[in-house]
């Protein structure tokens, strides 16, 4: 089993659709990273969480340390928003050695 | 300017060629990142940068020589790479560093150089 999941894997949704993508890890970890990567190849920095809620825009992040899960939501999607979403976590601490482990990625595709 | 910029943005050398990718960032980052990326995979961290100085190298070849001249600007030298090693190079940057990639603070990903090996 891989230290950090996400689902769905791909996802195709309607321009205005509300969209959840899912992450679930197995480890400890001092923060959680959500990243969009378009066709092009470059990686844009959505949200860093370590609790609680972020919000910019239409991008709404959470975290629950507790179920070890975080959820990446778009509200009024638009075929723009096609890209591939990445979790990734950074387990460890400050103090000590960290690492930081990415997710597999979920695509997704808004149709006009 | 919240930019990190990588070029070329794509290369094709042979076997027997030594190149360059470049990564520059002017945002004061203390930390830099290369990262390889295969097909739909997520980046594999390759070299850690905290402090103009190499902190962590996840046991990569030595055809990959990275090179950090100064605070702003990140290199990365290959010679004689093999036909696998056709990837997408990602640089990165944060303001603090972090032993594992990515740092404490929000990175920050150049546009990427799309290498091809022949």
């Amino acid at each position: 089993k891989n230290e950090v999941e996400q689902s769905p894997q791909n996802l195709t949704a309607q321009e205005g659709e509300f969209i959840t993508i899912n992450c679930s890890y197995s480890v400890g970890i001092s923060a959680l990273h959500w990243l969009q990567q378009h066709p092009g190849g470059g990686i844009v920095s959505l949200f860093m969480l370590s609790s609680g809620k972020k919000k910019h825009g239409r991008l709404i992040a959470t975290i629950n340390i507790q179920e070890k899960h975080s959820s990446l939501h778009i509200t009024a999607s638009h075929p723009r928003d096609s890209a591939v979403y990445i979790c990734a976590v950074r387990s460890g601490g400050k103090t000590s050695y960290d690492k930081v482990i990415f997710g597999p990625g979920t695509s997704l595709s808004v149709i006009p | 300017d919240t930019e990190v910029t990588q070029t070329p943005k794509h290369l094709v050398m042979g076997m027997t060629n030594k190149k360059s990718l470049k990564c520059e960032q002017h945002m004061g980052h203390r930390a830099m990142y290369w990262y390889k990326q295969k097909a739909k995979k997520p980046p594999e961290l390759m070299f850690v940068y905290s402090y103009e100085k190499l902190s962590i190298n996840e046991s990569v070849p030595s055809r990959f020589s990275p090179e950090c001249p100064n605070s702003s600007l990140l290199n990365l030298h290959l010679h004689a790479l093999q036909p696998e090693d056709s990837a997408l190079y990602l640089c990165a940057s944060s303001q603090e560093p972090g032993t594992g990639g990515l740092g404490y603070t929000e990175a920050f990903f150049g546009q990427g150089t799309r290498l091809t090996v022949v």
